[in-house]
């Protein structure tokens, strides 16, 4: 099966700077990359997704990059605030069919 | 709204009882899912679900059973708990084209 990896497993960055999250995964299959974030608390909510098809995908001040011959692909937050913190999980699926998560990013936005 | 939602949110239980974890939804979604989730490991799939006459073993099933007994509800039992099932289980529901997984608010289930 697929295996997922995730690193850092804690962040911590200064309001204003950037924080990068990268992943790894097994299966060469796979074509579907969501991005999780869950507050303290909270039920995971998807906050950007990229397919195979695509390299890079921005949504205002998040962005993921893929790099399919790398098996890699990493989540990037600018202008961080503290309304980021939280713990950010990365998954990958093959046809939206199952979902493999990785261990999971605790990032902290210090004001 | 449409949404997921679980049933107990906290239960504690004792080494061998039957637990049933249920989850409904009205986003008529399709698809269905169970995870747990356990600190530094993530979320784990138990078993899903992409219409009521299907079922599928995750990563994790050995000692969970399911039932999906309509579109909108999918149960997670554990037929005889253990203290390392003692974790917050998530359900979600999914559907093409969109694929966003929908999760519910979980149930946190401690196994004395």
């Amino acid at each position: 099966g697929e295996n997922v990896e995730q690193h850092p497993s804690t962040l911590s960055v200064q309001e204003g700077d950037s924080a990068v999250i990268k992943c790894t995964y097994s299966d060469s299959a796979s074509n579907y990359f969501p991005w999780y974030k869950q507050e303290l608390g909270k039920r995971p909510q998807l906050i950007i997704d990229i397919r195979s098809n695509v390299g890079e995908k921005k949504d205002q001040r998040i962005a993921v990059t893929l790099n399919k011959t790398a098996k890699h692909f990493s989540l990037h937050i600018t202008e961080t605030q503290p309304e980021d913190s939280a713990v950010y999980f990365c998954a990958a699926s093959y046809n939206f069919n199952k979902f493999y998560f990785g261990s999971g990013t605790k990032l902290n936005v210090k004001p | 709204d449409a949404d997921v939602t679980q049933t107990p949110r906290n239960r504690i239980t004792k080494t061998g009882k039957r637990i049933m974890l249920e989850c409904s939804q009205t986003k008529g979604h399709d698809r269905m899912y169970w995870y747990r989730q356990d600190p530094g490991l993530g979320l784990r799939l138990i078993y899903y679900s992409f219409d009521v006459k299907d079922i599928n073993k995750g990563e994790i099933s050995d000692g969970y059973s399911v039932s999906r007994q309509a579109q909108a509800k999918f149960s997670l039992s554990l037929e005889s708990a253990i203290p390392n099932q003692t974790a917050l289980y998530f359900c979600a529901t999914s559907d093409p084209p969109a694929n966003e997984q929908f999760f519910g608010p979980g149930t946190r289930l401690t196994v004395l």
